[in-house]
């Protein structure tokens, strides 16, 4: 089956460090890759996703490059803010209907 | 942000109560989702639908069911709720109209305590 695997967290940063949060997936198929983000409180949103091997996915300075041969999607920042303190969860989507598989979610703590 | 509101915000029942917890969307999205978070987990899905009246299982179905009877409501049932079910649930909509490589949006959910 479906499978994603991302590195325990807590991860605890000073502002401005470089971020990484390992991901790495199983699945049948050519599944597309997720990062989401959960604020405290909050549900999920889109950080960002790619489709198709060696798209990279990026927003808010936020990068993944979905590497098949690696089967994995890190996720990285080059420099963290105090506002990035979230969960991150690495999700696949395979098959049918855009299920998602999803990584255990990895906690970001930057702190000043 | 996605139109998804989710009802109640907050429950606490009883072993063995049951529960309906109420998904609404505003975007005419055809598929909508239910998870379960948990600590250690992640997010695991329940259930899903594909249209009205369309529904089908997903990894953690077990104790729950689903409805559908129009295209922006989707309920969730727990029939006999039990302490293992005491979770954060998720909402989530889908216009997936491209295999899988649709953005699923998500609802502020729903925080669950069976006592």
């Amino acid at each position: 089956g479906n499978s994603v695997t991302q590195m325990e967290g807590p991860v605890t940063l000073s502002e401005e460090a470089f971020l990484t949060i390992n991901c790495t997936y199983t699945a049948t198929g050519y599944p597309s890759l997720f990062w989401y983000v959960q604020y405290p409180g909050e549900g999920l949103q889109l950080l960002l996703k790619a489709t198709k091997a060696d798209d990279k996915g990026s927003n808010k300075g936020f990068e993944a490059t979905y590497r098949k041969e690696t089967t994995s999607f890190h996720l990285e920042k080059g420099s963290v803010q105090v506002s990035d303190s979230a969960v991150y969860f690495c999700a696949l989507s395979a098959g049918t209907a855009s299920k998602l598989t999803f990584g255990t979610g990895t906690r970001l703590q930057v702190t000043l | 942000d996605a139109g998804i509101t989710q009802s109640p915000r907050h429950k606490v029942t009883e072993t063995g109560t049951p529960v309906t917890l109420r998904c609404h969307q505003t975007e005419n999205h055809r598929y909508m989702y239910w998870y379960r978070q948990d600590p250690g987990h992640g997010l695991r899905l329940i259930h899903y639908s594909y249209g009205v009246k369309d529904t089908d299982k997903g990894e953690v179905s077990d104790g729950y069911s689903v409805s559908r009877s129009k295209t922006e409501d989707f309920l969730l049932t727990l029939e006999s709720a039990t302490s293992s079910q005491t979770s954060v649930y998720f909402c989530a909509i889908s216009e997936s109209t491209s295999g899988n490589t649709d953005t699923q949006y998500f609802g502020p959910g729903t925080r669950l305590t069976v006592l």
